[in-house]
């Protein structure tokens, strides 16, 4: 079967770094998304890797690891706005997008 | 970047109704996707809205059910039919262009059954 591990949630404090985990199991892999989502909002886009490494965009990094089926997401300089879920997502051979349960980050002051 | 909009933003329905929830795009996208959010989870693929033909629905979910609607490249709508309060959920729109690597989400539909 197809899996995606995430943890349920973490807790970190303002102005520090968090690293969100997410490991695969999918039937070939075509990409991996990271998203955030804010209570009773849809989720918006984060960033994508398909390739091994570390993507930087401002305060988040993504890294991919696809012989290990790891990624995980990396948050700096964190903010009280930064409380969400963040939701990892691959997308397998057939083109179908795998979600993950989705992490939720507690930021406390 | 393309900008979804869903209609409408929530709504309170009675048991063994029926809503259709509208979405449309600002540009033309490839693929166009329904999903459901129960409170506390991940999103579930309903179904993939094809254009021109028959939506391709997920294991578990079936066209009498949630029938689609997509006419064109911009617009789709989903139907819950003979709703009951277990379809309370988020229902959200999803599309991405020519690339994979662009995804978008709509501001989601909040259901809620009595």
């Amino acid at each position: 079967g197809q899996n995606i591990d995430q943890p349920t949630e973490m807790t970190a404090t303002e102005g520090a770094i968090v690293q969100i985990n997410c490991t695969y199991q999918t039937s070939g892999f075509n990409g991996l998304f990271w998203y955030q989502q804010h209570a009773g909002e849809a989720p918006t886009f984060l960033s994508y890797n398909v390739l091994d490494g570390l993507e930087e965009k401002g305060r988040f990094s993504s890294f991919l690891s696809r012989s290990k089926g790891y990624s995980y997401l990396l948050l700096k300089e964190l903010q009280m706005k930064d409380s969400a879920s963040y939701l990892c997502a691959v997308i397998d051979s057939n083109y179908q997008l795998i979600w993950g349960a989705g992490t939720k980050l507690i930021i406390k002051p | 970047s393309a900008v979804i909009s869903q209609k409408p933003s929530r709504d309170i329905c009675q048991r063994g109704t029926s809503l259709t929830i509208q979405c449309q795009v600002d540009s033309q996208v490839t693929m166009m996707f329904w999903y459901r959010q129960q409170p506390g989870q991940s999103l579930t693929l309903i179904a993939t809205a094809n254009q021109g033909s028959e939506a391709t629905y997920e294991s578990g979910f079936v066209i009498d059910k949630f029938p689609i609607s997509r006419p064109n490249l911009t617009f789709s709508t989903l139907t819950v039919s003979n709703m009951s309060p277990e379809d309370s959920s988020i229902y959200l729109c999803s599309a991405h262009g020519t690339e994979w690597n662009e995804q978008f989400f709509g501001p989601g539909t909040r259901l809620t059954v009595l």
